[in-house]
């Protein structure tokens, strides 16, 4: 089944801890992208990728990084630097060019720091 | 930057048909998403209009006017699954999403 994978689904951390949020995905896409979502709130992007070693800044990426060493994987690190991480985070990645220009999201990560 | 206007909230009946309007102001524009979410869920995606027109997929159609900004959704034979949160998005090579309009179906 292709698709992509996030884990963990839920996730704990203490503040001032970095964490890491795994991203896979085997549809061969070449684009990438992460998004926070807080409680009755839209989608706002915090990095993407559109090809192996290549990231751009989103519109929220102060106090996250990521990295693009693979084709298959996209890890965005939410380091101690961001002043509120408590959000669902969601991963998604895009195929060529196309006529829908379709975005496939993963599950989702629900992270909580304490 | 861009920014999108829809809707935060709809509330309709089983079988009724309910239009979610959005309005957008961008610097780059390739097409107008329309993406579904279930609370808790992942979004997934609806339809995509990169020209003016009408598409139609089932019961869900998505309309775009590149000249006005703007952009609908129609759902159509209302079911209880279709409550969830709509959200549009400006598709410049990365998406820009609307704050989500919450569809609430009633019995």
């Amino acid at each position: 089944d292709g698709g992509i994978t996030q884990s963990p689904k839920y996730l704990f951390r203490k503040e001032g801890q970095n964490v890491t949020l795994s991203c896979e995905q085997n549809l061969n896409h070449d684009a990438m992208y992460w998004y926070r979502q807080d409680p009755g709130q839209g989608l706002r992007l915090i990095y993407y990728s559109q090809i192996v070693n290549d990231f751009q800044k989103g519109d929220i990426a102060e106090g996250y990084s990521v990295s693009r060493e693979k084709k298959e994987s996209f890890p965005l690190t939410v380091t101690s630097a961001q002043k509120n991480p408590t959000a669902f985070y969601l991963c998604a990645s895009r195929g060529g060019t196309g006529s829908s220009d379709e975005q496939f999201f993963g599950p989702g990560t629900r992270l909580t720091v304490l | 930057g861009q920014s999108l206007e829809q809707p935060s909230e709809v509330t309709a009946v089983e079988g009724a048909i309910v239009q979610i309007n959005c309005t957008y102001q961008t610097s780059g524009f390739y097409g107008l998403s329309w993406y579904q979410q279930h609370d808790g869920g992942a979004p997934t995606f609806l339809s995509y209009n990169a020209l003016d027109g009408l598409e139609e997929t089932g019961r869900f159609s998505s309309f775009l006017s590149r000249s006005d900004s703007y952009g609908y959704l129609l759902l159509q034979e209302l079911q209880m699954k279709d409550s969830a949160s709509y959200f549009c998005a400006v598709n410049d090579y990365k998406l820009s999403f609307g704050a989500g309009t919450t569809v609430t179906v009633r019995a």
